[in-house]
């Protein structure tokens, strides 16, 4: 069973373009978390997603961010217009449900450098 | 209000001894769920131990142990005879039943094993 994808694992961008952060969950699991590491701090809870819904976005900022996890295919953090600030490693977890009951897996992360 | 706070920013042991990383938590919920995380240099997350609110009992893993003190909102973590390989950062992290099992970490403790 393999684990939890994030792809890129490193992305570059240029301020003002659009970065997009895969994450495929592992098999069986329908909940997605996302969380942001800025460089020399710990990691920040942004979104949780189950299939085609957002369930909690308190963690997100409220511009140019956006998150979807289709019925079909990967979850997707789409950051636009990206600013050097948004420079930090995003990691996804999924798990099989939520409740407390389930461990989240943790993916890889991307690590986005914005030139 | 979750917090976790990880007072020890960065930590360096000569190996073989003996090391404990502090972590205290606040927390209003009842069940809740504690963890452990290495980040090693290639900068990966690593699960390492959850525990549950009910379970007090301290945990050994090899050269690893876990010291739980409710009393006190304490989650200490102990590397015995240390290596270098140890050297990391340390997350610790909460996460409450009813808040959709999104994870509060704490800012981390970054050890250094020096040989």
């Amino acid at each position: 069973n393999a684990g939890v994808m994030q792809n890129p694992r490193h992305l570059v961008r240029r301020r003002g373009q659009e970065a997009r952060l895969r994450c495929s969950p592992m098999k069986g699991h329908s909940h997605v978390y996302w969380y942001r590491q800025l460089p020399e701090e710990g990691l920040k809870f942004m979104v949780y997603l189950q299939k085609e819904n957002i369930i909690d976005e308190s963690g997100m900022p409220k511009e140019r961010f956006s998150a979807e996890f289709p019925k079909e295919g990967p979850s997707i953090l789409r950051i636009q217009q990206v600013v050097r600030g948004d420079s930090a490693a995003y990691f996804c977890a999924s798990s099989p449900t939520s409740g407390g009951h389930n461990e989240q897996f943790f993916g890889p992360g991307t690590r986005l450098t914005v030139l | 209000a979750q917090k976790v706070t990880q007072a020890q920013t960065e930590i360096s042991v000569v190996e073989k001894e003996d090391v404990t990383l502090d972590c205290v938590y606040e927390t209003r919920d009842t069940t809740y769920y504690l963890f452990w995380y290495k980040q090693p240099p290639s900068g990966e997350l690593v699960f390492l131990i959850r525990r549950n609110s009910f379970d007090e009992q301290n945990e050994i893993s090899g050269r690893y142990s876990w010291n739980f003190q409710k009393s006190t909102s304490s989650f200490n973590f102990t590397i015995t005879a240390s290596q270098v390989v140890d050297s990391a950062v340390y997350f610790c992290a909460l996460s409450e039943l009813n808040r959709d099992d999104k994870i509060i970490f704490g800012k981390g403790t970054r050890l250094h094993i020096l040989p």
